[in-house]
């Protein structure tokens, strides 16, 4: 049964420290999300991978986020240095875009992370 | 401000009761998802409306697509407990950026 697998499932860290995610999309899926979803805000979409390529980080900060896919059974966010507005549950999902709409999102469960 | 706006964002009911979500925008979407989230998973797909005017029934859920493709409903006959969750629904803006863009959500709970 494929899946999306997030690790971990809860962080919880110190202001300062460094924070990585890590997801592994369903196989054959060509594109992945990041979304992070607070109670205020809701979903955010915060950056996506086409076949690896970043398209669009436009929804992270720069200067403490960073969003890679190294190969295609791993995306990674990091966050560095982390800070208390970034506790959330942060969702990787994947799925196979085509070319007028995105199609069905298959979502991981989630990596609750605190930061205190 | 979100792109997609719901309505209610809460709702308690009754089993047995009928409800209906509201999903609205002023941008045209390409198409629409809904999905349903359960405490401590992520969103489900649980339908996708592509046409303007497009209405699709999944068992006692029924979707409905704005004709100007801006607005969407979704409508519960008879709900359940099983029903209770979190229901957001996600457009694709018709600018051919093929990310969704999820509305604020609406949470349910039936109470049996």
């Amino acid at each position: 049964d494929a899946r999306v697998t997030q690790t971990p499932r809860h962080k919880v860290t110190e202001m300062g420290q460094e924070v990585t995610m890590r997801c592994q999309p369903i196989l054959g899926h060509n594109t992945v999300f990041w979304y992070r979803q607070t109670m205020m805000q809701g979903l955010e979409l915060l950056a996506y991978f086409r076949n690896r390529a970043p398209l669009d980080d436009s929804g992270m900060p720069k200067d403490r986020f960073s969003a890679e896919m190294p190969d295609a059974t791993l995306a990674t966010l990091k966050i560095q240095p982390s800070e208390p507005r970034d506790s959330a549950v942060y969702f990787c999902a994947s799925g196979l875009v085509l070319v007028r709409n995105t199609g069905e999102l298959f979502f991981g469960e989630g990596s609750r992370l605190t930061v205190l | 401000t979100q792109l997609l706006e719901q309505s209610p964002q809460f709702l308690s009911i009754q089993e047995g009761e009928n409800l209906t979500v509201y999903c609205n925008s002023s941008s045209v979407f390409s198409s629409l998802q809904w999905y349903r989230q359960e405490p401590g998973e992520g969103p489900v797909l649980l339908v996708t409306v592509v046409t303007g005017g497009e209405v699709k029934k999944l068992k006692r859920l029924t979707f409905q697509f704005g004709d100007a493709r801006k607005d969407s409903s979704l409508h519960i006959t008879a709900a359940q407990p099983g029903d209770t969750g979190l229901y957001l629904c996600a457009g694709n803006l018709d600018t051919g950026r093929r990310a969704l863009t999820f509305g604020s959500g609406t949470r349910l709970q039936v109470q049996p």
